[in-house]
């Protein structure tokens, strides 16, 4: 298998221009989650979804984020309008529900996103 | 919300010796899965080992291996055998067992030098 795949790997964008991450899941998973890592805050959890379904969205910081999972083998976060705060490793995980794996969660390589 | 802590900022260790890795959480659920990644310059998130609260054995994998007091809410990781390749930061991590309880909560890293 692949594993999870993320594009594009590093994006430099300017402030107030719009972003989209793209993740694509191992297949077969039910379950991606999106997340953000920073120096400051470290590993977050921005949202996760249960069969294309947004179950828990709380940790999208603002409007400005918005996560969809149209089909079971993509989703995307875009940031609309991009801010130099956002700048961050952002990465995709997906799982399969077992509770013998403990849900192992597997992550793509990851998105290193700049704003300037 | 479970918090986890990893109070070593920063580790090293000589090449083929053995090291360890502190992390404590806290939560008051009995049932619970907690996991250690590892994370190379790379960038990319790699499970190194998974424990399972209701199972009273540590796991081990390799050479890694877990010393997981449950009373003490402590989960450590200890490397032995050294290598280069492993530098790298790790990350504990703690995943509730309830349903709908999904994501990952993670501690703030501990990054480890191996020196030759």
């Amino acid at each position: 298998d692949a594993g999870v795949i993320q594009s594009p790997r590093h994006e430099v964008t300017e402030m107030g221009q719009e972003v989209t991450l793209r993740c694509k899941p191992i297949s077969g998973h039910d379950y991606l989650f999106w997340y953000r890592q920073t120096m400051m805050r470290g590993l977050e959890l921005l949202i996760y979804f249960n069969n294309n379904v947004p179950i828990d969205d709380s940790g999208m910081p603002e409007d400005r984020f918005s996560a969809k999972m149209p089909n079971a083998s993509f989703s995307t976060l875009k940031i609309q309008p991009s801010e130099p705060r956002d700048s961050a490793v952002y990465f995709c995980a997906s799982s399969l529900r077992n509770r013998r794996a403990g849900h192992e969660q597997y992550f793509g390589p990851g998105t290193r996103l700049t704003v300037t | 919300a479970q918090t986890v802590t990893q109070s070593q900022p920063e580790m090293s260790v000589q090449e083929a010796e053995t090291v360890t890795l502190s992390c404590t959480y806290d939560t008051s659920e009995s049932d619970y899965y907690l996991f250690w990644y590892k994370q190379p310059p790379s960038r990319q998130m790699i499970l190194v080992i998974r424990q399972e609260a209701y199972k009273q054995q540590n796991a081990t994998e390799n050479r890694f291996s877990v010393n997981f007091q449950k009373a003490a809410k402590s989960f450590s990781l200890k490397i032995s055998d050294s290598q280069l390749g492993d530098a790298a930061m790790y990350f504990c991590a703690y995943r509730s067992s309830l349903t709908g309880a999904n994501n990952l909560f993670f501690g703030t890293g501990t990054r480890l030098t191996v020196i030759p």
